[in-house]
């Protein structure tokens, strides 16, 4: 199966601090994802990438900044963490393509954070 | 825009009992409807797909008709586990030729009780 993993799994940052959560996928998946998860609203899209040096904002990009290194690795960045970014953060990779099997998002473990 | 709506947030059950969870959607072009499931402090994982109107799609003894005559594409099963207790997203792509980008409803947790 794909392989999605992210770190740190579990976060505590002061408000106004830098927060930088990171995502590897081993797929060789072209498009990433990134999402946050809370309670009524399901999932979110922040940014999400095309392919090593693309980043492209989702639905809800306010606060948050995107880097896409290489094909592998995702990061999302909050450069002034506020209490209203608390939430579970979740990276995902899936095939460019479609059709069959190749039109499934993988999830990595997701990462808690707390912003205080 | 796109758009998913599941009406119910929690259902709550007896073993054995059987199930629908509701899915309506929103969106002007041809839809890729997906079910995702999320067990506690796990990931989302696919649960099952369609793309094709009418025909009814089947993945561990769950089930969903896509129908585009009433934007549905609710989840059902007939006799659910314990093991069934978990939280199910439905997630709408339109199939606009654009990249694969999901939208997906608030989520329905499903609460099985011996």
């Amino acid at each position: 199966e794909a392989a999605v993993t992210q770190s740190p799994r579990n976060k505590v940052a002061v408000t106004g601090g830098k927060v930088t959560l990171s995502c590897n996928q081993t797929n060789n998946h072209n498009n990433m994802y990134w999402y946050r998860q809370d309670t009524g609203h399901g999932l979110r899209l922040i940014h999400y990438s095309y392919g090593a040096g693309s980043t492209e904002k989702g639905d809800i990009p306010d606060g948050y900044k995107a880097s896409r290194p290489s094909q592998e690795n995702f990061s999302l960045i909050l450069e002034l963490a506020t209490p209203s970014q608390t939430s579970v953060y979740f990276c995902a990779s899936g095939d460019a393509r479609t059709g069959g099997a190749r039109d499934t998002q993988y999830f990595g473990p997701g990462t808690r954070l707390l912003v205080l | 825009g796109d758009s998913v709506t599941q009406t119910e947030g929690l259902v709550t059950l007896t073993k054995g009992l059987p199930v629908m969870l509701n899915c309506t959607y929103q969106t002007t072009y041809s839809p890729f409807l997906f079910w995702y499931v999320q067990h506690l402090n796990e990931a989302p994982k696919l649960l099952l797909k369609s793309s094709t109107d009418n025909k009814r799609t089947e993945h561990q003894g769950f089930y969903a008709t896509l129908h585009k005559s009433s934007s549905s594409f609710h989840l059902q099963k007939s006799s659910v586990q314990l093991s069934d207790s978990a939280l199910y997203f439905c997630a709408l792509r339109p199939l606009s030729g654009s990249f694969n980008k999901l939208t997906f409803g608030a989520g329905t947790r499903l609460a099985v009780c011996p």
